[in-house]
């Protein structure tokens, strides 16, 4: 299978919640991330988490990890349009070797 | 914002033809990084460099190779381009901190087609 693994659409009601979900392969990653990408631009980090916590919350996301099972998720409160992006979820060992990303969830928000 | 650019950021070239991208950065990261962006593929690791002089093969390698003259730029170029690599080149940069790991950020990006 693949190392890094994202379902490919997730479709939300404004207003509601995203939740985004990525499971990975690699048990010595030590920094996960996500990334937000736009129409033709390029990839925009919104925040990583380090493998010893649990939870990071940043304003409307919240990043949830999941070590034992390998499963990290990004929750979007209060959906707005302009979240409509594709979210890449990656990870690293800590070597300055290159980050690792999954085939990338498009969000789209429906009215 | 990472001072990362990118140039060209679009171009169209013939199968056979040399090509050479550039990235340059204005905050003097010591790590560099060439990806590209396939549909169905998301971002595959080209080659990555962490200094001057010093660089190593990622995942996607062949066909490709990079030099670093300078702190500054960092050049992907393909001898001999072919169809398949047509993509959206990405540059990244990192300056591994404490805390914060190798967190990359990323350029505009550089979309190549060839024909």
């Amino acid at each position: 299978g693949e190392d890094v693994e994202q379902s490919l659409f997730l479709s939300v009601r404004e207003g509601d919640s995203s939740v985004i979900n990525c499971t990975y392969t690699d048990s010595s990653s030590t920094y996960l991330y996500w990334y937000k990408q736009e129409p033709g631009a390029g990839l925009q980090l919104l925040t990583y988490i380090f493998s010893n916590m649990d939870m990071k919350q940043d304003q409307r996301l919240t990043v949830l990890l999941n070590k034992k099972d390998k499963h990290l998720s990004l929750r979007i409160a209060d959906t707005q349009t302009g979240d409509s992006a594709i979210y890449f979820c990656g990870h690293s060992g800590g070597g300055a070797d290159g980050l690792t990303f999954g085939k990338g969830t498009h969000l789209i928000i429906q009215p | 914002d990472a001072g990362i650019t990118q140039s060209p950021r679009h171009k169209v070239t013939e199968t056979g033809t040399p090509v050479t991208l550039r990235c340059h950065q204005t905050e003097n990261h010591r790590y560099m990084y060439w990806y590209r962006q396939d549909p169905g593929h998301g971002l595959r690791l080209i080659h990555y460099s962490y200094g001057v002089k010093d660089t190593d093969k990622g995942e996607v390698s062949d066909g490709y190779s990079v030099s670093r003259s300078k702190t500054e730029d960092f050049l992907l170029t393909l001898e001999s381009a072919t169809s398949s690599q047509t993509s959206v080149y990405f540059c990244a940069i990192s300056s591994p901190r404490s805390g914060e790991g190798d967190t990359q950020y990323f350029g505009p990006g550089t979309r190549l087609t060839v024909l």
